[in-house]
């Protein structure tokens, strides 16, 4: 596709139970990023792949928090145990920063609700 | 994590106010600073990319201006409107080229 892809668009789980988000960024783009927006709160930065390897893993809140990216393309963000904090909009987004100054092209975000 | 801070974290305004927020960034290893809207239910869009001190960027009533040395980026809105109604974020690039966003600035205008 055109642009940043994310799947599901929303997401109720129970409280305890394992999800998985997914990220399809821009053919090409090295560099992708994981942010969440809790209800009333700031954007939250929670990790950056430059192709599949993760430098900065530092806004993972918990080891229930783990993300991989394959093949320098999709990547999954899985939460083991989920709690009723996890609630939030789950953000990508990716970029190419080959000459710098490229913006970031944002997905539609994973709404998560944890029952 | 590079410490990118945006400021006033929210903002409730009156149609027709005009209104300003504030990033500020590290001045060492600076390349870019983008500026973006995030409306409710949509994708953050790009607003403006500044690369140079000094830079002043404009889009009908938003602008932006930008200062380097001193690693700070003003937001404008002049007479805002209802469906200026967003969350503002601002990225830091530095020549790593990587993206470092504030919190970002959640702005209510009310008819």
């Amino acid at each position: 596709g055109a642009g940043v892809s994310q799947s599901p668009s929303n997401k109720v789980t129970e409280k305890g139970k394992d999800v998985e988000l997914r990220c399809d960024p821009i053919s090409g783009h090295t560099a992708l990023y994981w942010y969440r927006q809790s209800l009333g709160q700031g954007l939250e930065f929670l990790i950056y792949f430059q192709g599949n390897s993760a430098p900065d893993k530092s806004g993972l809140p918990s080891d229930r928090f783990s993300a991989e990216r394959t093949g320098g393309s999709v990547s999954t963000l899985t939460i083991q145990r989920t709690q009723q904090e996890d609630s939030a909009v789950y953000l990508c987004a990716s970029s190419h920063p080959q000459t710098g100054g490229t913006e970031a092209f944002f997905g539609q975000g994973t709404r998560l609700t944890v029952v | 994590i590079l410490n990118v801070e945006q400021s006033p974290q929210s903002l409730h305004v009156q149609e027709g106010d005009s209104t300003n927020f504030t990033c500020s960034f590290p001045s060492s290893n600076f390349y870019a600073l983008h500026w973006y809207r995030w409306e409710t239910a949509k994708s953050p869009e790009a607003l403006f990319v500044m690369t140079l001190n000094g830079d002043e960027k404009k889009k009908g009533r938003i602008s932006a201006t930008l200062n380097t040395k001193e690693g700070y980026s003003y937001l404008y809105i002049k007479g805002s409107q209802p469906e200026d109604s967003a969350t503002y974020l601002c990225a830091f690039i530095g020549y790593d080229s990587t993206l470092t966003f504030g919190k970002g600035t959640m702005l209510l205008v009310s008819p």
